[in-house]
């Protein structure tokens, strides 16, 4: 089982908006602003999406964005578009020194 | 840009060693303002970061608690890259293998990984 807690799946139709969550403790998500997404498709590696919550690394479309609020970060990815379609991952920094893990959440676009 | 090009055997027979190598290109592996990484990713564990190598005046590894008796992680200046070793691998160990360049970071594990290894299937046949 996975520190962090996300739905196995979620879907959207093109040009929608999604929510992916991902939820921790207070020793974790809800501790420290270093939540990363990561999005990999099948059999490539993956590609870091958002980090420290809310930061986009230079190259990463802006319709896609993060935040956070209590214990539970979020991924969004607006106007949807097919290639979007894939696994996505969330990290965060734990008071244990320790990176955990979601389980990690497939993304249909339908 | 930085790339990372991985290299290595994909079959391990248990109670060996896992031996893997990751290029590095665009960057050097002595950068002070970089840390580089091995994570793992299995079907059973999920996502697990391993260890990281990184230069600051010296050289310097750490290790994930869970596997620090067994790891070792090397820079090589004369090539460019970085190395991977696990020591008396399982079939636990059976999964695919990332290296990443992890940015400066006050953390300890580093949490953001950027870019990563195209990641090597490595299976440990017992």
């Amino acid at each position: 089982q996975s520190a962090l807690t996300q739905p196995a799946s979620v879907s959207g139709s093109p040009g929608q908006s999604i929510t992916i969550s991902c939820t921790g403790t207070s020793s974790d998500v809800g501790g420290f602003n270093y939540v990363s997404w990561y999005q990999q498709h099948p059999g490539k590696a993956p590609k870091l999406m958002i980090y420290d919550v809310s930061n986009r690394p230079s190259g990463v479309s802006n319709r896609f964005s993060g935040s956070k609020s209590g214990n539970t970060a979020s991924l969004t990815i607006s106007g949807l578009q097919a290639e979007d379609e894939a696994d996505f991952y969330c990290s965060s920094y734990s008071s244990s020194n320790t990176l955990v893990f979601g389980g990690g959440t497939r993304l249909t676009v339908l | 840009q930085v790339q990372l090009q991985q290299s290595g055997p994909g079959l391990v027979k248990a109670s060996q060693t896992l031996s893997l190598t990751c290029a590095i290109s665009g960057d050097s592996v002595s950068t002070y303002s970089a840390t580089w990484n091995w994570i793992r990713q299995s079907p059973s564990r999920g996502l697990e970061w391993l260890g990281r190598t990184y230069h600051r005046s010296k050289w310097y590894s750490d290790y994930a608690v869970s596997v620090k008796s067994r790891i070792t992680i090397n820079p090589d200046t004369s090539k460019n890259q970085f190395s991977l070793q696990l020591n008396s691998v399982t079939p636990e160990d059976t999964a695919v293998y990332y290296c990443a360049r992890a940015a400066d970071s006050p953390t300890y594990p580093p949490t953001r990984f950027d870019p990563w290894g195209q990641g090597t299937l490595v299976t440990v046949s017992s």
